[in-house]
């Protein structure tokens, strides 16, 4: 998990703004996932990719929006269409040998 | 669609004595059964995992036991120290890196000294 990079840390912005978190990784691994957790709150999943230039909606797409141009990035856009933005935002990568998920540092979001 | 129930969502046990967290889930096909531990401001981070081939793992003062039929795992934590305070989380999967892995609601462990 020391392979994957979220900025930055902490990200505020004014409400009706579209906002990019990037995130990065230097592992090789094929598949790619995006996660919002809210506090005290578990796991939900909004995009994932599986290979460059592929990827699906998870459980709460809406309001967001992904590319996958390269292997190393996956970074998601917060779009003015998401109604409660403000949240803690988690990359994820997984291998293709033993399936395990790794998560970055991740970036919280404030949107006021 | 694809669920884990996770249970308590909150616990609470002296140090030394033994924690345990159920889960089921919905996927009959879910062959892949992680557990994370996320302390707070943190990522989440595997603690231990199980495949659908195996009843049970130990690593150390950790175990994972799995019954595919009832279509539940559990997560023992024995021994329990101060550091074991935080939010755990179990998840299944299929054994596939493009699979979706679903994640339960979490609970938060505190340990009492």
């Amino acid at each position: 998990d020391g392979g994957i990079t979220q900025s930055p840390k902490y990200l505020f912005r004014k409400e009706g703004q579209n906002v990019t978190l990037s995130c990065e990784q230097n592992l090789n691994h094929d598949a790619m996932y995006w996660y919002r957790q809210d506090p005290g709150q578990g796991l939900r999943l909004i995009y994932y990719s599986q290979i460059v230039n592929d990827f699906q909606k998870g459980d709460i797409a809406e309001g967001y929006s992904v590319s996958r141009e390269k292997k190393e990035s996956f970074p998601l856009t917060v779009t003015s269409a998401q109604k409660n933005p403000t949240a803690f935002y988690l990359c994820a990568t997984r291998t293709g040998g033993t399936y395990e998920q790794y998560f970055g540092p991740g970036t919280r979001l404030t949107v006021t | 669609g694809e669920n884990v129930e996770q249970h308590p969502s909150t616990l609470s046990v002296q140090e030394g004595d033994s924690a345990v967290i159920k889960c089921t889930y919905s996927d009959s096909a879910s062959n892949y059964f992680p557990w994370y531990k996320q302390e707070l401001g943190k990522r989440p981070q595997l603690i231990i995992d199980i495949r659908s081939n195996v009843g049970e793992k130990k690593d150390q003062r950790i175990a994972v036991t799995l019954n595919k039929t009832a279509k539940h795992f559990s997560l023992h934590i024995t021994e329990t120290q101060p550091e074991d305070s935080a939010v755990y989380f179990c998840a299944a999967s299929r054994y596939s890196s493009a699979s979706k892995i679903i994640f339960g609601s979490g609970t938060r462990l505190s340990i009492r000294p």
